[in-house]
């Protein structure tokens, strides 16, 4: 079964925009981390926000943790081409991850 | 550093004939997994390995899957035998320590079965 819900399932946007991703969770956790996937590839992490954390950077990203409304979210600052890829949000049960179905990004040059 | 290494990266095989992946994780990591990606979907855990210990086959479907990790490095994932369904995409990934902390993917396996 899946925890995280990320939304939207599709996003387009153009170079230079910011793009917001979201991610709903049910159940309490110890940390969510964001991971990214370009087609055909493995995933590759992009940041982990432990419970007691409400916002984390990290170069052109920022996350955000809300655990009152078991939520977070992913944005990318001045989105590239090469920012295309599937996101994915997880987040921890009883020693897993568990991910979403995650959001398809697509940056339009 | 390498990276998490995975064979083959493709396999066609036909319904009924079995078929084996292979990982080697980042060398030191002692926790492995292994997850299988539907079309669309996020990667489902199916094991999870602390050293040669699987710790978490819950997920595992084991009338058909089976998966060792003989002295706590590598790890085979086998499917005897394949089913039109179990066509995905067949992820490991390794981590340093256990829990849900930072995992390493390898580049998965694609698998299409006829």
């Amino acid at each position: 079964s899946q925890q995280g819900e990320e939304d939207p399932q599709a996003l387009s946007i153009q170079e230079g925009e910011n793009a917001t991703m979201n991610c709903s969770y049910k159940t309490s956790i110890n940390n969510l981390q964001w991971y990214r996937q370009n087609s055909g590839r493995g995933l590759v992490h992009l940041i982990l926000i432990r419970s007691n954390e409400r916002e984390k950077h990290s170069g052109r990203l920022r996350v955000t943790l809300d655990t009152s409304k078991k939520s977070s979210s992913l944005l990318i600052t001045a989105s590239r081409a090469a920012d295309t890829a599937s996101y994915f949000c997880a987040t921890d049960r009883q020693g897993n991850l568990i991910f979403g179905k995650g959001t398809k990004l697509s940056v339009k040059p | 550093e390498a990276g998490v290494v995975q064979s083959p990266r493709y396999k066609i095989i036909e319904k009924k004939q079995p078929v084996a992946f292979w990982c080697n994780p980042i060398s030191g990591h002692n926790t492995l997994y292994w997850y299988r990606q539907n079309l669309g979907q996020g990667p489902e855990l199916l094991i999870r390995y602390e050293n040669e210990e699987a710790v978490d086959d819950s997920q595992l479907p084991k009338d058909r899957f089976s998966a060792e990790r003989l002295k706590g490095v590598d790890s085979t994932l086998k499917i005897q035998p394949a089913e039109l369904g179990d066509s995905a995409v067949y992820l490991c990934a390794s981590s340093f320590g256990r829990g849900a902390e930072t995992q390493y993917f390898g580049p998965g396996t694609r698998l299409l079965v006829l």
